[in-house]
């Protein structure tokens, strides 16, 4: 099937670690990005890539990390240096960025939770 | 991009139409308006997107007004796995990102 996988679906971390999402997709998208949505809250933007070896920062980096030395993989490490990480995080793709009308389209989530 | 408004909750018979509105005032010609819904604990569904002309799908229908300034989505049969919060966002294609804010929590009752 194609699509956007994440893994793995929930994850306990203990305060001072880093850790580490993974996002991949087999749609051939060129972009990719990072979300985070607290309860009751919208989705706030992490980190996206426009194409391989590029990467851009969010409303709300601080604390994260991510590489992309590959079109299909996109994966964020959450930082000790995240004050607040325990939230769900969504990767997302689309075609590209600038695409006029383009669609994104999302994994399933990932829960991180700091213990 | 601009900035939507929607009503926070919503409910709706099961079976009936569900007509979930949208408000862009400030929308420019080049935004597309897109609608994407969330269960809970799951990724973002997209649903259907449109810039002026009404679209339709095997999901939903999207109605624009004639000034762009509102949008309706409908579901033409609501069922109770169309329990969900909707999101409506409005898009230009030099935009780098999609903008979600809190939606429309749709509650569909038996």
């Amino acid at each position: 099937d194609g699509g956007i996988t994440q893994s793995p679906k929930y994850l306990f971390r203990k305060e001072g670690q880093n850790v580490t999402l993974s996002c991949e997709q087999n749609l051939n998208h060129d972009a990719m990005y990072w979300y985070r949505q607290d309860p009751g809250q919208g989705l706030r933007l992490i980190y996206y890539s426009q194409i391989v070896n590029d990467f851009q920062k969010g409303d709300i980096a601080e604390g994260y990390s991510v590489s992309r030395e590959k079109k299909e993989s996109f994966p964020l490490t959450v930082t000790s240096a995240q004050k607040n990480p325990t939230a769900f995080y969504l990767c997302a793709s689309s075609i590209g960025t600038r695409v006029y009308g383009n669609t994104i389209y999302f994994g399933e989530g990932s829960w991180l939770t700091v213990v | 991009d601009a900035k939507t408004t929607q009503p926070p909750s919503m409910d709706c018979a099961e079976g009936r139409a569900a007509n979930l509105p949208c408000n862009h005032s400030t929308i420019s010609g080049n935004e597309y308006v897109y609608w994407y819904r969330q269960i809970h604990s799951q990724g973002p569904q997209y649903i259907i997107h449109g810039l002026k002309n009404n679209e339709t799908n095997e999901m939903a229908s999207l109605i624009i007004t004639e000034d762009r300034k509102s949008s309706t989505l409908i579901l033409p049969h609501a069922t109770l796995r169309d329990t969900a919060v909707y999101y409506c966002i409005a898009r230009s294609n030099t935009g780098n990102q999609f903008y979600f804010g809190t939606g429309t929590s749709l509650t569909v009752i038996p």
